[in-house]
């Protein structure tokens, strides 16, 4: 069974400030994906990053950058001089390949992140 | 680009009623899934189509169908309504077919915002 924990609920920061999200994964799988997407307060889900178990290069895309862990289990994703428009939940996803595994998600429980003017 | 596209965007219903969620994925994308958030939660998997079959359930109750026709739009079929049915419903559409390894990477639609009274 795989499981995805994002331990922080909630986090507040004020404009231009820099903020990492946390995500801890778990999976017996030898292959896996992992994911980014961001859900504005309108409510889609927007993809933004997928990173494979077997590439552990960490990237940086204008102000998004990741940070994969595997000797940790951690996928963190850091956004840099934020700004108010990056305010929405902000959920990691999980998905495996192991034979007959489905290929649905595994999300997180979400972090809700607020940039203050 | 295209994007995956969901009709009613928003739907209320009474309690034993019956509602049908549309998802149209993106050109030429041969997968679509279907998935359930409620108020404050992450999203949570119910059901996906391969070319038109099922290919994994996850938690969908037994009074919720779906299929996926010829052109590859799906519906969610939903009957017997209850109050803890109310939540935004997602469809995603991914392209399987050449994917290696299973490292597609699934595209959500708006959602559909269902409100049982």
């Amino acid at each position: 069974a795989q499981k995805v924990t994002q331990a922080q609920t909630e986090i507040s920061v004020v404009e231009k400030e820099d903020v990492t999200l946390d995500c801890v994964y778990e999976t017996r799988d030898t292959t896996y994906y992992l994911f980014w997407y961001k859900q504005p307060p309108s409510g889609e889900l927007v993809f933004l990053i997928r990173r494979n178990s077997f590439d552990e290069q960490n990237e940086i895309s204008g102000r998004y950058s990741w940070n994969f862990q595997k000797s940790t289990s951690s996928f963190n994703f850091t956004i840099t001089a934020s700004q108010v428009v990056d305010s929405a939940v902000y959920f990691c996803a999980l998905k495996t390949v192991s034979s007959g595994s489905a290929r649905q998600l595994t999300f997180g429980s979400g972090t809700q992140l607020t940039v203050l003017p | 680009a295209a994007g995956v596209i969901q009709s009613p965007r928003h739907l209320i219903k009474e309690k034993r009623e019956t509602a049908t969620l549309k998802c149209y994925p993106i050109p030429r994308h041969d997968t679509v899934y279907w998935y359930q958030q409620g108020p404050g939660q992450d999203p949570q998997f119910l059901i996906s189509f391969y070319e038109k079959m099922q290919s994994d359930k996850g938690s969908i109750p037994d009074r919720f169908s779906a299929q996926q026709f010829s052109d590859y739009h799906s519906e969610l079929n939903m009957s017997s309504l209850e109050l803890g049915d109310s939540a935004l419903y997602f469809c995603a559409s991914s392209l399987v077919r050449g994917s290696p390894r299973n490292q597609e990477t699934q595209y959500f639609g708006p959602g559909t915002r269902l409100l049982v009274l």
